[in-house]
């Protein structure tokens, strides 16, 4: 069974901090990894994609992933009230299907 | 990024009666769509797969007869929800991916409200 492990929350974090989320999956041949935020009865937002090791940075966030460790994480610079939100992590399987996490609730205090 | 767009936003209808849910790619063609439904404060559950011109791929637990899946151009995919009951409320929510995309996109969820 593939599973992907997330924390569910809620992660409180100061407005001007650094949010960081984490996530773990099972399955070892994973190749592409994403992040996505949902706001309460929205659809979910892709945030960020990654695929090899190492960080990628886009404005304040940055994913970070390690293979070896089976671990990918999501860190939010400078975050923002409208920051708060759940934040699913995703792996792909195969024929495109995404394994999907239970999503980390954040919640940013002004 | 590519827009796919799901109508319609939100939906009441009777127990007993079938509900028809759009999900379009506007600027791409859509090789792939998948269709989700989301319950309240829990992750989406991946219902089917479906690609263009093929039968769609139910994931286990979820009946085939009861949620009709069509995906007969690169741009459209529906899902119709037949007999609904009040059991079937719930947020679903189709994305799609095209040929060589590295990822899907998200329509904008449909809510479904069975009374």
């Amino acid at each position: 069974q593939k599973e992907v492990e997330q924390n569910s929350g809620p992660l409180s974090v100061p407005e001007g901090a650094i949010a960081s989320l984490n996530c773990t999956y099972s399955d070892r041949v994973s190749q592409s990894f994403f992040w996505y935020r949902q706001y309460s009865g929205k659809s979910p937002e892709l945030i960020m994609s990654i695929y090899s090791n190492g960080d990628k940075e886009d404005g304040r966030f940055t994913a970070q992933l390690n293979k070896a460790s089976q671990y990918v994480s999501l860190l939010i610079r400078d975050s923002q009230p409208s920051d708060s939100a759940t934040y699913l992590c995703a792996v792909e399987a195969s024929n495109y299907q995404l394994i999907w996490g239970a999503g980390t609730k954040l919640i940013i205090k002004p | 990024g590519a827009v796919v767009s799901q109508h319609p936003s939100r939906v009441i209808c009777k127990s007993g009666t079938s509900v028809k849910i759009e999900c379009r790619s506007l600027d791409f063609q859509a090789t792939t769509m998948f269709w989700y439904r989301q319950f309240p404060k829990q992750s989406l559950m991946l219902m089917a797969t479906s690609n263009e011109g093929s039968k769609a791929t139910y994931e286990q637990g979820v009946e085939k007869d009861k949620f009709l899946i069509n995906h007969a151009s690169l741009t459209l995919s529906t899902l119709t929800v037949t007999s609904a009951h009040p059991e079937d409320s719930s947020f679903y929510i189709c994305s799609a991916r095209g040929v060589g995309a590295t990822e899907a996109f998200f329509g904008q969820g449909t809510r479904l409200t069975v009374v």
